[in-house]
C-alpha cells in the first residue's frame, strides 16, 4: 500500500514564506504532485516532481527527495488568497492512479 | 462551460435509496476517476476507468458501482445508500501523461439521512 503524511494545519502571516511537508511510504514510487483546494471548491493541480530537486512556478516551488521519501511545497510572498488546503499525491508502483495525502490546511493571517 | 461537469451539485437522500451521480467531460481524456472526500481524510479513490471498456476498483469501492457509458461519461451509483456515505464526491479526468495531472469537477455534496 501507500501512505502520504502531511501536517494537518499550518498558519503563517501575509508576505511570509511557508513550507508544507509530505512524507510517503511506498515501493516503486514515481513522483509527487501537489494540489490546492479552497473551501467548497475542487482541487486544482499545482505542480509535479518526477525527479529529485526543486521545481519553481511563480511564487510556488515544489521539492522532491526520493532517497528520503520526502517532498515539500514552498509558498513565498504569502497572500490571503493562498488560504486553502494543500494535498500531496503520488502514484503507487507506476500504476498512474493517484493516492492523496490527508491534506494541510494553510491559514494566512494579516 | 466547465470541462468536467458533475450533476447534481447537492443531493439529500434517505437510507436505502439508490442514487446515481453523473459526470461528463469535454476534455477528450480517456481516464476518469471517482473520489470521495471526508473531513480530515483527504481524497480517497472509489473507482477508476482508463477507457470505455475498463473499470477498476479503488481503495473504497464497497457499496458503490460505476458505469462508463462513453468516453465522456462516467457515473457513480450507490446501490443502497447509508449515512456513512455522506460525503463530498469528486469526478476527475486525466490524459494519462506523466504525473497523472487530474482535472476535477465541482463536486457533489451528498447527504444520506
Amino acid at each position: 500500500g501507500q501512505s502520504l503524511e502531511q501536517p494537518s494545519e499550518v498558519t503563517a502571516v501575509e508576505g511570509a514564506i511557508v513550507q508544507i511537508n509530505c512524507t510517503y511510504q511506498t515501493s516503486g514510487f514515481y513522483g509527487l504532485s501537489w494540489y490546492q483546494q479552497h473551501d467548497g471548491g475542487a482541487p486544482t493541480f499545482l505542480s509535479y516532481n518526477a525527479l529529485d530537486g526543486l521545481e519553481e512556478t511563480g511564487r510556488f516551488s515544489s521539492f522532491l527527495s526520493r532517497s528520503d521519501s520526502y517532498g515539500y511545497l514552498l509558498l513565498q510572498e504569502l497572500q490571503m488568497k493562498d488560504s486553502a488546503s494543500y494535498f500531496c499525491a503520488g502514484p503507487p508502483g507506476g500504476g498512474n492512479k493517484l493516492t492523496f495525502g490527508t491534506g494541510t490546511q494553510l491559514k494566512v493571517e494579516l | 462551460d466547465a470541462d468536467v461537469t458533475q450533476t447534481p451539485r447537492n443531493r439529500i437522500t434517505k437510507t436505502g435509496k439508490r442514487i446515481m451521480l453523473e459526470c461528463s467531460q469535454t476534455k477528450g481524456h480517456d481516464r476518469m476517476y471517482w473520489y470521495r472526500q471526508d473531513p480530515g481524510l483527504g481524497l480517497r479513490l472509489i473507482y477508476y476507468s482508463f477507457d470505455v471498456k475498463d473499470i477498476n476498483k479503488g481503495e473504497i469501492s464497497d457499496g458503490y458501482s460505476v458505469s462508463r457509458q462513453a468516453q465522456a461519461k462516467f457515473s457513480l451509483s450507490l446501490e443502497s445508500a447509508i449515512p456513512n456515505q455522506t460525503a463530498l464526491y469528486f469526478c476527475a479526468t486525466s490524459d494519462g501523461s506523466t504525473g497523472e495531472k487530474l482535472f476535477f469537477g465541482s463536486g457533489t455534496q451528498l447527504s444520506v439521512l
